[in-house]
């Protein structure tokens, strides 16, 4: 089964730093891979989509940027953080067909 | 486009029934439901596909009206564990659509 490993768990931040979340897949091959934010108590964002190695498609124009350098490793990047970027990010990954979408832990970001 | 969910927030006494309704605009192929503990991941608790379904886990199952693109999650003699935020997520039939979630709807179990 596959397994979703994200760091760091918890983030703070300062306005105008940047920001790179990565998000690593083990137990499956060329996965497509997500990322969602979630604001405090709101629904799941889906803010970029990969099905494959440099392969990004983008969900929602905004100051993130995604990379996927290997086919399990998925990158959410920023150059400059606003306050509105803070919420809790998940990477997910599902397999090719329908299939379940399988979560990391999630990084909550305060971004201050 | 994202589904709509109703109601948005539900509050049981355990032992009572539930039901969460998933409506989309568009036609789909599939229904994903996940349930979100507090400051957790979701967590998969089933898929229903186009061809009109339904599917059972533990005291949980869902229907998918695909005709009505709609889908329902019922819960039955709710345990205190069923507490959490049920999302729904939909995928349409194009080749690149992807799946996009509900706003999801708050549950609360009181003992």
């Amino acid at each position: 089964s596959q397994t979703i490993h994200q760091w760091p768990a918890t983030l703070v931040q300062p306005v105008g730093s940047p920001l790179s979340l990565e998000c690593t897949v083990e137990g499956t091959s060329n996965p497509n891979l997500y990322w969602y934010r979630q604001a405090a108590g709101r629904g799941l964002q889906l803010l970029f989509y990969s099905v494959g190695i440099g392969q990004i498609s983008s969900e929602v124009p905004q100051n993130l940027s995604a990379s996927r350098p290997q086919d399990r490793q998925f990158i959410l990047s920023s150059k400059k953080l606003l306050l509105s970027d803070s919420g809790f990010y998940l990477c997910a990954s599902s397999t090719i067909g329908v299939s379940p979408l399988h979560f990391g832990n999630g990084t909550r970001l305060t971004v201050t | 486009q994202q589904p709509v969910q109703s109601p948005q927030a539900v509050i049981l006494r355990e032992g009572e029934d539930a039901v969460i309704n998933c409506s989309s605009s568009k036609a789909l192929y599939s229904v994903h439901w996940y349930r979100q503990k507090h400051g957790e991941a979701p967590v998969f608790l089933m898929i229903l596909l186009k061809g009109g379904e339904q599917k059972g886990h533990e005291k949980i199952s869902a229907s998918f009206n695909e005709k009505k693109q709609q889908s329902s999650l019922y819960l039955t003699a709710s345990q205190l564990s069923y507490s959490g935020t049920y999302f729904c997520g939909t995928e349409g039939l194009g080749r690149d659509d992807k799946i996009i979630f509900g706003k999801g709807t708050r549950l609360h179990i009181l003992p």
